[in-house]
């Protein structure tokens, strides 16, 4: 298995622009995370779906954000419109996510580091 | 409130010598705890899983320990290496109302030759 694959890995935008990021989770995990990594505030968690569904997105920053699942194996993080706050290391992970044993471990994906200008 | 706190924020040792960081948490209820390595530019990979009834648990160099009583867990490192040079991550999964997953801060490694 490739793993989790995220595109891109590096984006630099503008102030005011959309920005998509996306990622491709291993085949028959069933929960997918996105998170933010900073220097300043570590990781943080954005939001996970479980089975396609958006169970938590308490940690989504405001309106610009927006996460969607489509299918088990596509994910989308768009920010519209960015600001240079954004700027950071965005991961996606996924996992077999069961009810609480201990076969719950992420699989992180490589980042897409977005700097916003 | 649910919290993962982990120190030192940072730590410079010689290539060779042991290390301990250490992780303390306040999720309750308690389901497991993971340490994750992340190596500069690459997402997190974990090392180790413990549930409530280990008490240490051993992967190559890396030994956790878990001390469910008093909600701490270390990460020893033995005979250290320049490739230990990188980010350690521990992670609680736990709390009420749904099973969370709470990271801590990390604490940044580096190892000199």
């Amino acid at each position: 298995d490739a793993g989790v694959i995220q595109s891109p890995r590096h984006e630099v935008t503008e102030m005011g622009q959309e920005v998509t990021l996306r990622c491709k989770p291993i085949s028959g995990h069933n929960s997918l995370f996105w998170y933010r990594q900073t220097m300043m505030r570590g990781l943080e968690l954005l939001i996970y779906f479980n089975n396609n569904v958006p169970i938590d997105d308490s940690g989504m920053p405001e309106d610009r954000f927006s996460a969607k699942m489509p299918n088990a194996s596509f994910s989308t993080l768009k920010i519209q419109p960015s600001e240079p706050r954004d700027s950071a290391v965005y991961f996606c992970a996924s996992s077999l996510l069961t009810s609480g044993g201990a076969g719950d471990e992420q699989f992180f994906g490589p980042g897409t580091r977005l700097t916003v200008l | 409130k649910n919290q993962v706190e982990q120190s030192p924020q940072s730590l410079i040792i010689l290539e060779g010598k042991n290390c301990t960081l250490q992780c303390n948490y306040t999720v309750s209820p308690f389901s497991n705890l993971r340490w994750y390595k992340q190596d500069t530019g690459r997402g997190p990979v974990s090392l180790t899983i413990m549930t409530f009834s280990e008490n240490t648990k051993s992967n190559g160099r890396y030994t956790a320990t878990l001390d469910a009583d008093t909600k701490q867990s270390s990460l020893h490192i033995t005979a250290s290496q320049l490739s230990d040079s990188a980010s350690y991550i521990c992670v609680v999964r736990g709390g009420t109302g749904g099973f969370k997953t709470i990271f801590g801060a990390g604490t940044r490694l580096f190892v000199k030759a």
